[in-house]
């Protein structure tokens, strides 16, 4: 398959086990962050999003941490599958800026293992 | 509902040519954003284009360019190709602006420069 990135964070987990992946922002403004997924061949799917005025949002299987203070982001994936395999990426904007941008992470490639 | 589809997929070019790149957003929406993927850069935001009108842009040289058409489709022109142009074009389209709306990516297209 293609390759998305190169010397990525890599996390290694057991099926089963719940995976966490970590996301350091770089602008305290950023007021919107949203997690994609990101497959061998394939453009980034979305998988969650939070706001700023929210520390914690669940999705399925998915929970995603925000932590203003430190300017930190992380993905929780519950009974992680084989199918989660793929490189994670965060992103930040500021959404009511006037030059908007939407700022990505190198990204996380995240094998599962059977 | 069908997704964004981006055309072609692969495509192999020389040094000083000029390439076009096209992609269909998801019916009914209005934004597209495209951005280049690299391993050294990971995902670097090019611009945006809603209603015909471009947007915002990235930290790109006028060598790439873009337009939008009356029915959302856009196309993204790089003249003048260079190695360092080889990458995957990803295009975006979300609902209304991106800033504040999800944006749903397309499989992209592989751009070689030899």
């Amino acid at each position: 398959g293609e390759s998305v990135g190169l010397h990525l964070p890599t996390l290694s987990v057991q099926e089963g086990d719940n995976s966490i992946i970590n996301c350091a922002y770089s602008n305290s403004a950023s007021d919107y962050f949203i997690w994609y997924k990101q497959e061998s061949g394939k453009g980034p799917q979305f998988i969650i999003d939070i706001r700023s005025n929210m520390d914690k949002r669940q999705g399925q299987r998915v929970t995603v941490l925000l932590n203003k203070t430190v300017k930190h982001l992380s993905l929780q994936i519950a009974a992680t599958q084989p199918g989660d395999s793929a490189v994670y990426f965060c992103a930040e904007n500021i959404s009511g800026g006037s030059n908007y941008k939407l700022t990505f992470g190198k990204g996380t490639l995240l094998t599962v293992n059977p | 509902k069908a997704g964004v589809t981006q055309t072609p997929r692969y495509l192999i070019k020389t040094r000083g040519q000029q390439v076009t790149l096209s992609c269909s957003p998801i019916s009914g929406h209005r934004s597209v954003s495209w951005y280049q993927q690299t391993p050294g850069q990971g995902l670097q935001f090019l611009f945006e284009y809603f209603s015909e009108t471009q947007r915002n842009k990235g930290n790109f040289p006028g060598r790439f360019s873009g337009r939008q058409f009356s029915n959302s489709r856009s196309e993204m022109n790089v003249s003048t190709l260079e190695l360092g142009d080889s990458a995957l074009y990803l295009c975006a389209s979300s609902l209304g602006e991106a800033a504040k709306n999800i944006q749903y990516f397309g499989a992209g297209t592989r751009l070689s420069v030899l």
